[in-house]
């Protein structure tokens, strides 16, 4: 029962290389929401669903970063072209009420 | 836009004893949501307390207890007997209605001494 997950917990890409990131929401929980991670920062917001809606992408950074939620329950974070300053922790999660329940990450490195 | 500040990059605190961790908002709105979010070293990220802005009396879970002051913009996390299980990143956060996103602060790191 879970909770929020996601995978993988670690990657490794080399500048260039496309990554995708998977979460999958605690089931029932119509929004989800995609927040960055520099190191020794706090998160900050990506990207927000309702269901499969895209309500809100004005976090994501560039257009190499693309997010979907073709069902309405797992969501993919993508990352085309990675570079270096794309290095960080991705958080997933979801929410109920007003409270958001996270993911552990996915801590991203690029080479 | 709505900015939160926490001032104090770190903090100790002996085991058992008292520490308050400080934080101030900026935001427009009258009504609105404050969070207190803790980060051990694993990285998952707990919802320690919540507090809504249209709430006069403050939030407490068990050894945790805000400090809420509406007009100063203030929301400070009390952390009574501290443990060692404490020990960890807390953020501060705001988020303007409950369908919105939760904008955090920088963040302090805990550290509880034994």
């Amino acid at each position: 029962g879970a909770g929020v997950s996601q995978s993988p917990r670690y990657k490794v890409a080399k500048r260039g290389q496309d990554v995708a990131l998977r979460c999958d929401p605690i089931s029932g929980h119509v929004s989800l929401f995609w927040y960055q991670q520099a190191l020794g920062q706090g998160p900050e917001f990506l990207t927000y669903f309702q269901n499969e809606a895209q309500l809100d992408k004005s976090g994501l950074p560039s257009d190499r970063f693309f997010a979907e939620r073709p069902e309405g329950s797992v969501s993919t974070l993508k990352i085309q072209r990675t570079q270096q300053e794309d290095s960080a922790v991705y958080l997933c999660a979801s929410r109920k009420k007003e409270t958001q329940y996270f993911g552990p990450g996915t801590r991203l490195l690029v080479l | 836009a709505q900015t939160v500040t926490q001032s104090q990059p770190e903090m100790s605190v002996q085991e058992a004893e008292t520490v308050t961790l400080s934080c101030t908002y900026d935001t427009s709105e009258n009504n609105y949501y404050l969070f207190w979010y803790k980060q051990p070293p694993s990285r998952q990220m707990i919802l320690v307390i919540r507090q809504e802005a249209y709430k006069q009396q403050n939030a407490t879970e068990n050894r945790f207890s805000v400090n809420f002051q509406k007009a100063a913009k203030s929301f400070s996390l009390k952390i009574s007997d501290s443990q060692l299980g404490d020990t960890a990143m807390y953020f501060c956060a705001f988020m303007k209605t409950s369908y919105d996103k939760v904008i955090f602060g920088p963040g302090t790191s805990l550290s509880v001494i034994p």
